[in-house]
């Protein structure tokens, strides 16, 4: 196991709503990187967090947002809901963003 | 053109096989490469990274070429634990990006 822990495993929320992921990160690491992947596609990346800044975000709108704390777990928030929000969320943490270990993931619905 | 493409599979081999996949990237600043699998509804786990010098870890061979921008995989003697979807990732070329996923190929590996 990699040691990274993610909550909660499932969700289920409707249109509108907002949702918080969480991620613990391995011991050792300050890097978190999260990523969205939808059925039948490789992960897209979301954005990463270094030492608790934004180190880089990927081609997603600002209801995306996140926060990284001093232990290095992390949040992913994501306001107003969309159907199309509906995909596994990754987390995966790394040392100075280098190699990256995933987190078992959430899986979020959106009705 | 995607950053990263794969093999748009799926491949279907029988046990004991040799299986090669191929992957190609477009930034040439890329500076690391990885390949990992994923199972049905499970987080991407680390295959092996891949180094300019070609690697090998068990039977598992990961190949570079960095002027045609090409990683390989090659599984030799497939066994039915293999079947999963393999997903090649490239790291950009500046401290901080993102990992870049492909699409990911599936494997199916059948007595």
């Amino acid at each position: 196991e990699t040691g990274v822990t993610q909550s909660p495993t499932h969700l289920i929320k409707t249109r509108g709503q907002q949702v918080t992921l969480r991620c613990s990160s391995q011991s050792g690491h300050n890097t978190v990187s999260w990523y969205q992947q939808a059925l039948g596609q490789g992960p897209q990346f979301i954005f990463q967090y270094y030492r608790e800044e934004e180190n880089g975000r990927g081609n997603f709108p600002p209801r995306f947002s996140g926060l990284q704390f001093p232990n290095y777990s992390s949040e992913l928030n994501v306001n107003a809901l969309e159907l199309d929000d509906s995909a596994l969320y990754l987390c995966a943490s790394s040392f100075d963003a280098d190699t990256q270990y995933f987190g078992p993931g959430t899986r979020l619905t959106v009705l | 053109r995607k950053e990263v493409e794969q093999d748009p599979g799926p491949f279907n081999v029988p046990e004991g096989a040799t299986v090669a996949f191929n992957c190609t990237y477009s930034n040439s600043a890329s500076q690391s490469f990885f390949w990992y699998r994923q199972d049905c509804r499970k987080e991407p786990k680390l295959l092996m990274s891949v180094y300019s010098s070609g690697n090998e870890d068990g039977r598992f061979t990961a190949q570079l070429n960095r002027a045609s921008q090409y990683i390989s995989l090659l599984i030799r003697d497939s066994k039915l634990s293999d079947s999963a979807t393999y997903l090649c990732v490239v790291n950009g070329g500046n401290w901080g990006q993102n990992f870049v996923f492909g699409p990911g190929t599936r494997l199916s590996v059948l007595p």
